[in-house]
């Protein structure tokens, strides 16, 4: 079955603790995307990656970072988080037609105390 | 900049009626277009979109959205819904010169028996 894997689903942590949040997608897709998604905002984009070890900045990047090691997974990292963070995390992926839908995962909602 | 419109923050209605959430998108050049709806506690879901073509897209589920390259505007419309379409409904426009996908706020579709 095609999918996007993000975890953990929910995650509960304090300032400064260092966290990962994984993104696993099967369908060989080269774009891969975070976005954070908050009330009357909608989504906005964090980091993007057209494909292995080539990634840029989205919208809203300061305080993560991000790595395309393999073609697969796309790591979103928070180094010192901040309660400024709590939100609700999308990773999204699609093909490189950009023209073709983006595949989402099930989020991972963050409260950083 | 790119920007996408959804004016309505929520849209209430009752079962059986007709609805139209509205979604405008600025742009100079040419933009792909697209319709994402959000179920509760889960990632989103493509639910239609315009490339080229036909200027009238239509949904599995019954939605359906017109592009009207005058008024910059693609608005999402059903002739009568279903409390099953209960969900927040994303506009989202790809300048498909600077390939970078930009959303709307969200409409949350409230549907009450």
């Amino acid at each position: 079955e095609a999918q996007v894997t993000q975890n953990p689903r929910y995650l509960i942590t304090v300032t400064g603790k260092k966290l990962t949040v994984t993104c696993s997608q099967n369908m060989n897709h080269e774009y891969m995307s975070w976005y954070r998604q908050d009330p009357g905002l909608g989504l906005r984009q964090i980091y993007y990656s057209m494909n292995v070890e080539v990634t840029d900045k989205g919208d809203v990047p300061e305080g993560y970072k991000v790595s395309r090691k393999e073609k697969r997974n796309f790591p979103l990292i928070l180094e010192s988080p901040s309660p400024n963070q709590t939100s609700l995390y999308f990773c999204a992926s699609s093909s490189a037609d950009r023209g073709e839908k983006l595949f989402f995962g099930s989020g991972t909602q963050l409260s950083v105390l | 900049a790119q920007s996408v419109t959804q004016l309505d923050s929520q849209v209430p209605v009752f079962e059986e009626a007709p609805v139209e959430l509205r979604c405008n998108y600025s742009s100079s050049v040419s933009v792909y277009l697209f319709w994402y709806v959000q179920y509760p506690n889960q990632g989103l879901q493509l639910l239609l979109k315009y490339l080229s073509g036909s200027t009238l897209v239509e949904s599995i589920n019954g939605f359906e959205a017109e592009f009207n390259k005058s008024q910059t505007s693609f608005h999402l419309r059903k002739p009568s819904v279903h409390i099953s379409d209960t969900a927040e409904y994303f506009c989202a426009a790809l300048n498909t010169g600077f390939q970078k996908l930009v959303f709307g706020t969200g409409t949350r579709l409230l549907v009450s028996p």
